[in-house]
C-alpha cells in the first residue's frame, strides 16, 4: 500500500517559535509537496519539489521554507511562526503526471 | 488560469440513491483529473484518475466520466451508503503535468442519509 506519513498530527507552538513538518514517502516518488487547508478557502500550495534538492515556490510562500535532502522526505520550516499559520497542513507525493497521494493531515495551532 | 467549480457545495441523500457530483473547469487543456474524498479532519484519499485521453474510470460504486470539449466531469456514486459520506474533491491537471497546475476545487460536502 501507498504511504504518505507525516510525523505529527496534532501540534501547539507558540508564536516565533520555530516549527518542522515532516513527511516521509515510501513510493519513490519524485514530485511532493507542501499545501495548507483553511475553511473557504480550499487547499493553496506552499511548496512543492520536482525531486532531491530541488523546491520551488507555490501561491502561498511567505514565512515558509521546505527542505528536501532524500527522495523520502520533504520537510516544511516555519521560520518563526505567527497566528495566522494556524491551519492544517498536508503533505502529497506523486510520480509525475500519476496519482498524488496525500498525507493524514498535521493540525498546527500557533497562540 | 484553470478554475475549478464543485457545485453543490452540499448535497444530502437517503441512503441507497444513486447520485452525481459535479466538477467543471474553465481550461480544457488540461492533462488529467483526479477524484479524492476527504473525511473530517483527515487528508485526502484518492478515488479515481482520469488522464486526459480517457473518457471514463470505474472503481466498485464508483464511475468517472471526464468531457474535456465541455470542461466537465462527474463522479457517479451508485447505491449510495452512509459510509459515503464525506467531502468529495476534484483536481484538475495542467496542460504540461506541472505541479503548479495542479487546480483543486473546494468540494461538495456529502451526507447519506440512513
Amino acid at each position: 500500500d501507498v504511504k504518505v506519513t507525516q510525523s505529527s498530527r496534532y501540534l501547539v507552538k507558540r508564536t516565533g517559535e520555530k516549527v518542522f513538518l515532516e513527511c516521509v514517502q515510501d513510493m519513490d516518488h519524485e514530485n511532493m509537496f507542501w499545501y495548507r487547508q483553511d475553511p473557504g478557502l480550499g487547499l493553496r500550495l506552499i511548496y512543492f519539489s520536482y525531486d532531491v534538492k530541488m523546491k520551488e515556490k507555490g501561491d502561498i510562500p511567505e514565512g515558509y521554507s521546505v527542505s528536501r535532502e532524500k527522495k523520502e522526505r520533504f520537510s516544511l520550516i516555519l521560520e518563526s511562526a505567527s497566528t495566522n499559520q494556524t491551519s492544517m497542513y498536508l503533505c502529497a507525493s506523486r510520480r509525475f503526471g500519476n496519482t498524488i497521494y496525500f498525507g493524514e493531515g498535521s493540525w498546527l495551532t500557533v497562540v | 488560469k484553470q478554475e475549478v467549480t464543485q457545485i453543490p457545495a452540499a448535497l444530502s441523500v437517503p441512503e441507497g440513491e444513486n447520485l452525481v457530483l459535479n466538477c467543471s473547469f474553465t481550461d480544457s487543456a488540461i492533462y488529467n483529473l483526479q477524484w479524492f474524498r476527504q473525511d473530517p479532519g483527515k487528508g485526502l484519499t484518492s478515488l479515481l484518475l482520469i488522464q486526459s485521453s480517457q473518457r471514463e474510470q470505474t472503481s466498485g460504486r464508483l464511475n468517472a466520466s471526464l468531457d474535456k470539449s465541455s470542461g466537465r466531469s462527474t463522479l457517479y456514486i451508485a447505491a449510495s451508503q452512509p459510509g459515503d459520506s464525506a467531502t468529495y474533491l476534484c483536481a484538475v491537471g495542467g496542460s504540461s503535468g506541472s505541479a503548479r497546475q495542479l487546480t483543486f476545487g473546494s468540494g461538495t460536502q456529502l451526507t447519506v442519509l440512513p
